[in-house]
């Protein structure tokens, strides 16, 4: 079945370190690749998406590029803020035409960053 | 900015009380999930809903009930609540490839 595998926590960085999380899939057909986001105490928010292979969701500094030869969707930022401390969710939803149209998240990856 | 609600945030309840989780939308979605989160914070798929008097248990088998009688309403509930329960609940809708999340209401079952 689908399923969605990602870098394990926590990962600690100073301010200004360049982020990696990264997020490998397994899905029959083209799935739509999500990373979320969940600041404490909060619920998750969307913070970027890509639908197809090649394409590349950016939001807020971050961004992540949809590679199905590799089958991954890797979070990427050039310069972590403290502000940027939160989970983080890979996910990806099948294109089962509304019957098993499920999100399915990855485990989460929280991301400590010290001033 | 979405329009979906959860309450309460916070509940410390007894054991062998019955509780409702309450989860509203304002957004006319007809997808609409609850997901249990554990500690570690892995996000389990509990119940689901394509529309009005549609719903389906999802991966993780759960005490707990649904029913969706309206559009925007999808509560939950445990009829007799016990320590096993206690954990974080989020509720979500769907449009298109896009979910919304409320912001969960934690459970504390003593």
């Amino acid at each position: 079945g689908n399923s969605v595998t990602q870098m394990e926590g926590p990962v600690t960085l100073s301010e200004e370190a360049f982020l990696t999380i990264n997020c490998t899939y397994t899905a029959t057909g083209y799935p739509s690749l999500f990373w979320y986001v969940q600041y404490p105490g909060e619920g998750l928010q969307l913070l970027l998406k890509a639908t197809k292979a090649d394409d590349k969701g950016s939001n807020k500094g971050f961004e992540a590029t949809y590679r199905k030869e590799t089958t991954s969707f890797h979070l990427e930022k050039g310069s972590v803020q403290v502000s940027d401390s939160a989970v983080y969710f890979c996910a990806l939803s099948d294109r089962m035409g509304g019957a098993t149209n499920k999100l399915i998240f990855g485990t989460g990856t929280l991301l400590a960053v010290q001033p | 900015e979405a329009d979906i609600y959860q309450t309460p945030r916070y509940l410390v309840i007894g054991t062998g009380k019955k509780i409702t989780l309450e989860c509203s939308q304002t957004m006319g979605h007809d997808k609409m999930y609850w997901y249990q989160q554990d500690p570690g914070m892995e996000l389990h798929l509990i119940h689901y809903s394509y529309g009005v008097n549609s719903t389906e248990k999802g991966d993780l088998s759960s005490e707990s009930t649904v029913s969706r009688i309206r559009t925007e309403h999808f509560p939950l509930t445990l009829e007799s609540a016990r320590p096993s329960h206690t954990s974080q609940y989020l509720c979500a809708s769907r449009v298109a490839t896009e979910a919304f999340f409320g912001q969960g209401t934690r459970l504390t079952v003593v």
